[in-house]
């Protein structure tokens, strides 16, 4: 069966500092990825996307990055954190590109920025 | 722009009664149509979905949604709602041609009484 993880659970970082959260997807190949955030009263925000190996579509202008180096990988970065990054941030994935996929969730991170 | 209006962000009723939760989508196009739920702490978990067929789905822990297009809705309902119930749903859409990304609403807060 197909699991998704994300790391870390939760993380306090002052502003400024640099960011790398991690999403990893278990038992399937080629996944299409996604990353949200969550902030509070402001319901899910598409963030990234990503098709495959290497190919990011942004949906959102912040100072908030992705890469997926590996097939099962993606990964969310930033250089220099914002007190408005603040948030809880979910990593899904689906099987294909298709609208009417169920897209699957991992756990979160949730990330204060001080 | 597409968008999706969950009225009420908090909603509680008593163990046993009715659960109604309103979703509404504005869009010139059909849609696909989810609900999921989150509980506390946690990532997103689907609880139901419509595509094409039958408007009136069936998901898991017993609720249901009926699309209606002549009023673009596809509000959740469950006919009696347990402790367990409680927790934050999101309804979402998602079209044709849109690399399966979600649009989220704002998420309605369930409590359950005693």
């Amino acid at each position: 069966s197909q699991t998704i993880h994300q790391w870390p659970a939760t993380l306090v970082q002052p502003v400024g500092s640099p960011l790398s959260l991690e999403c990893t997807v278990e038992g399937t190949s080629n996944p299409n990825l996604y990353w949200y955030r969550q902030a509070a009263g402001r319901g899910l925000q598409l963030l990234f996307y990503s098709v495959g190996i290497g190919q990011i579509s942004s949906e959102v202008p912040q100072n908030l990055s992705a890469s997926r180096p590996q097939d099962r990988q993606f990964i969310l970065s930033s250089k220099k954190l914002l007190l408005s990054d603040s948030g809880f941030y979910l990593c899904a994935w689906t099987r294909l590109a298709g609208a009417q996929e169920t897209q699957y969730f991992g756990p979160g991170t949730r990330l204060l920025v001080l | 722009a597409q968008s999706v209006t969950q009225l009420g962000s908090h909603v509680s009723v008593s163990e046993g009664a009715l659960v109604l939760l309103r979703c509404n989508y504005s869009s010139s196009v059909p849609p696909y149509l989810f609900w999921y739920v989150q509980y506390p702490n946690q990532g997103l978990q689907l609880l139901l979905k419509y595509t094409t067929g039958a408007t009136l789905v069936k998901g898991i822990n017993g609720f249901e949604a009926e699309f209606k297009k002549s009023e673009t809705s596809f509000h959740l309902t469950k006919p009696s709602a347990h402790m367990s119930d409680a927790a934050e749903y999101f309804c979402a859409v998602s079209y044709t041609g849109s690399q399966g990304n979600l649009i989220f609403g704002k998420g309605t807060k369930l409590s359950v009484k005693p």
